[in-house]
């Protein structure tokens, strides 16, 4: 199965500053069959169901605002929040559907 | 979009539950369903996937072979059968369906 870990698993912000986030997993996201990469991210909130923020590397979820990006290639990705808002924070989990079972990072949690 | 799971509850080790998750506001028939869960003070699980026939099953191997999941297209609805629970089975269980999620049910393994 795919190992994906995330770092840092606690990441203290500021609102107004910037935030990133790493995901590392065990092996390529990349297919080579369609040239795209399989890494998605979410956000969980407290008391709320997990948000689709990013998908297929770096393609931005219908709704998300465009201060988050996706980016990476291979086994290293980042996600990252370009000026962070008070509505961001929560527990953030990168996740590989390459192959099944997809299997999600272990979470990192933005607080002020 | 809309997915509703329904099911969760107390039941004991050992013992067995079905969790039902009824969409509406797609054509129900044409996607994946996958179920995800998160144990207390956990991450997020992912638990399996139905194709959109049916015709294909996938498990994480901590529940393979315990669990079954099936759907009823003529009733928008996904079933996940957890078999042989265990209290590492207890937390919160959502209904996806990408990149939408259920509310989540909470199944507590606890005698």
């Amino acid at each position: 199965d795919f190992v994906l870990t995330q770092t840092p698993l606690s990441l203290p912000v500021t609102p107004g500053e910037p935030a990133s986030i790493s995901c590392r997993s065990s092996q390529s996201l990349f297919d080579s069959d369609d040239g795209n990469t399989y890494v998605d991210w979410y956000l969980h909130r407290p008391g709320q169901s997990p948000q689709l923020l990013i998908y297929t590397l770096s393609n931005r979820a219908s709704g998300v605002p465009d201060r988050f990006s996706g980016s990476g290639s291979g086994t290293d990705f980042t996600l990252r929040i370009s000026r962070v808002e008070a509505e961001d924070f929560g527990v953030y989990y990168c996740m590989q559907r390459l192959e099944f079972p997809h299997t999600f990072g272990g979470g990192t949690k933005v607080e002020i | 979009v809309r997915l509703v799971e329904s099911g969760g509850g107390v039941v004991q080790p050992g013992r067995s539950l079905r969790l039902s998750c009824e969409a509406s506001g797609f054509t129900f028939s044409s996607y994946p369903i996958h179920w995800v869960r998160q144990a207390p003070g956990k991450g997020l699980e992912w638990v399996a996937v139905i194709s959109y026939d049916g015709s294909k099953k996938y498990f994480a191997e901590s529940v393979k072979g315990r669990f079954t999941i099936s759907r009823d297209n003529s009733k928008n609805t996904v079933f996940l059968q957890m078999n042989s629970l265990t209290t590492d089975d207890t937390a919160v269980y959502y209904c996806v369906c990408s990149p939408d999620w259920g509310q989540g049910t909470l199944v507590t393994v606890s005698s």
